[in-house]
């Protein structure tokens, strides 16, 4: 079964740094995202990508956020000067069509991000 | 309430019971997905229903909607301790995914 692949699983930072999250999308699919889910709290969406450029962002994604598709296979999410309240479980998913309508998503299983 | 409601919030059953979740939403939806979650851990994708489809099997999935009460039901049949899990519905308008805060299901050996 494909999957999608997010590394690390957990990481740690000082406030004001800047963080980049990783995810290796399935390979034949076209569609990107991020989603967020701080504890205890509902999962959120961040930006979907497609085509190199962002599709559509929430207003969550600020300044401070920005993804890139470095090469062929990684997807990436980097948080410029994280803040506390940036600690979350963010999650990367990818789809085959837009909007899931195929198959839906399918979801790395997240890096929890903790910011001290 | 906010788009992709579950209630209700938590459910505890018995093994082998039967387990149903439902989900409220409030604008037009091009499809509603359900997603499991276990404590912790990733978001695992269950089942999508389209707009314009009423109901759909997957194994001991069962799932409802009803666009024009903006309503959809999880129904598991025959639940597992392994079932035990965080539900969401989510619901799929442009590009993203509205969620709802999620039924938290246990099931007692």
């Amino acid at each position: 079964e494909p999957e999608v692949t997010q590394t690390p699983s957990h990481q740690v930072t000082q406030m004001g740094q800047e963080v980049i999250l990783r995810c290796v999308p399935i390979s034949n699919h076209l569609y990107f995202y991020w989603y967020r889910q701080i504890l205890g709290q509902k999962v959120e969406f961040l930006v979907s990508f497609y085509n190199n450029e962002i599709s559509e962002k929430s207003e969550i994604f600020d300044d401070q956020f920005s993804v890139e598709r470095p090469d062929g296979s990684n997807f990436t999410l980097k948080i410029r000067s994280t803040k506390l309240e940036d600690s979350a479980m963010y999650f990367c998913a990818s789809s085959e069509g837009g909007q899931g309508r195929i198959y839906g998503y399918t979801f790395g299983s997240g890096t929890r991000l903790t910011v001290v | 309430s906010q788009q992709g409601e579950e209630d209700p919030q938590a459910l505890s059953i018995q093994e082998g019971e039967n387990a149903t979740m439902n989900c409220s939403y409030k604008t037009s939806i091009n499809n509603l997905q359900w997603y499991r979650q276990n404590s912790g851990r990733g978001l695992v994708h269950l089942i999508l229903i389209r707009s314009n489809e009423r109901e759909k099997h997957s194994g001991r999935l069962r799932v409802t909607l009803d666009t024009s009460k903006k309503s959809s039901s999880l129904l598991i049949t025959a639940s597992r301790a392994a079932d035990t899990a965080s539900y969401f519905c989510a619901t799929n308008s442009n590009y993203q995914l509205i969620w709802g805060a999620g039924t938290k299901l246990i099931i007692k050996p």
